[in-house]
């Protein structure tokens, strides 16, 4: 089973600044990790993912995220941010011995103010 | 447009009854994954179909079900329906291709319970 936490449950950031958000997951086994975009009324929006490799990864919207095994974590960052930011981001854990099926984290509300 | 479609996009029903979610994943994916987000239980995973058969049940409460149709398209059943049912219920489905293959979400169904 696998687990995922979330360490803010909302950042505040101001526009053209940089904005990180932690994520740290447990598992018993080796997982997939996500990260997902969830605009108002809308559903989710794959931002990017790390399946195996390099461990810093790189998503739409100028968005990346690095792969830090040891420390079992997987934070989001992304150097400019701009107003359509604005959203809840979600960290999501795939075992790899499952079938796709996802755990997620209990987001991340950013909101970007001018 | 992830190419998930859910209908209804909302529903408006009473306490003790029964309501029918319908999805229609992408053309040519086999996965179809059903997800419940509330604001205190977050978003849940509740059960996957892999091509007509159930292939991994989550948090699922035994009055709700689902299935997967030949076409391909799945629904999902809620009944004797209680006010804490009141959630965004999302599709999503995956392509076959093993495991770390993306979800691509609908825009989900919101059911209210009054």
């Amino acid at each position: 089973a696998q687990s995922v936490t979330q360490l803010d449950s909302q950042v505040p950031v101001f526009e053209e600044a940089p904005v990180e958000l932690r994520c740290n997951y447990s598992s018993s086994v080796s997982v997939y990790l996500f990260w997902y975009v969830q605009y108002p009324n809308q559903g989710l929006q794959l931002l990017l993912k790390y399946l195996s490799g390099s461990t810093l990864v790189k998503g739409i919207n100028g968005f990346e995220a690095e792969f830090n095994k040891s420390q079992t974590s997987f934070h989001l960052r992304k150097p400019s941010v701009h107003i359509s930011d604005t959203a809840e981001y979600f960290c999501a854990v795939s075992g790899t011995d499952s079938w796709g099926k996802l755990q997620f984290g209990a987001g991340t509300q950013v909101v970007v103010t001018p | 447009d992830s190419g998930v479609t859910q209908t209804p996009k909302h529903l408006i029903t009473a306490t003790g009854q029964r309501v029918t979610l319908r999805c229609s994943p992408r053309s040519g994916d086999l996965s179809v994954y059903w997800y419940q987000q509330s604001l205190d239980q977050g978003l849940q995973f509740l059960i996957q179909y892999y091509n007509g058969e159930e292939r991994a049940k989550g948090n699922i409460l035994e009055r709700f079900s689902a299935q997967q149709f030949p076409d391909l398209h799945s629904e999902l059943n809620l009944s004797s329906l209680e006010l804490g049912d009141s959630a965004l219920y999302f599709c999503a489905s995956s392509a076959p291709g093993g495991r770390g293959t993306e979800a691509f979400f609908g825009q989900g169904t919101r059911l209210t319970v009054v």
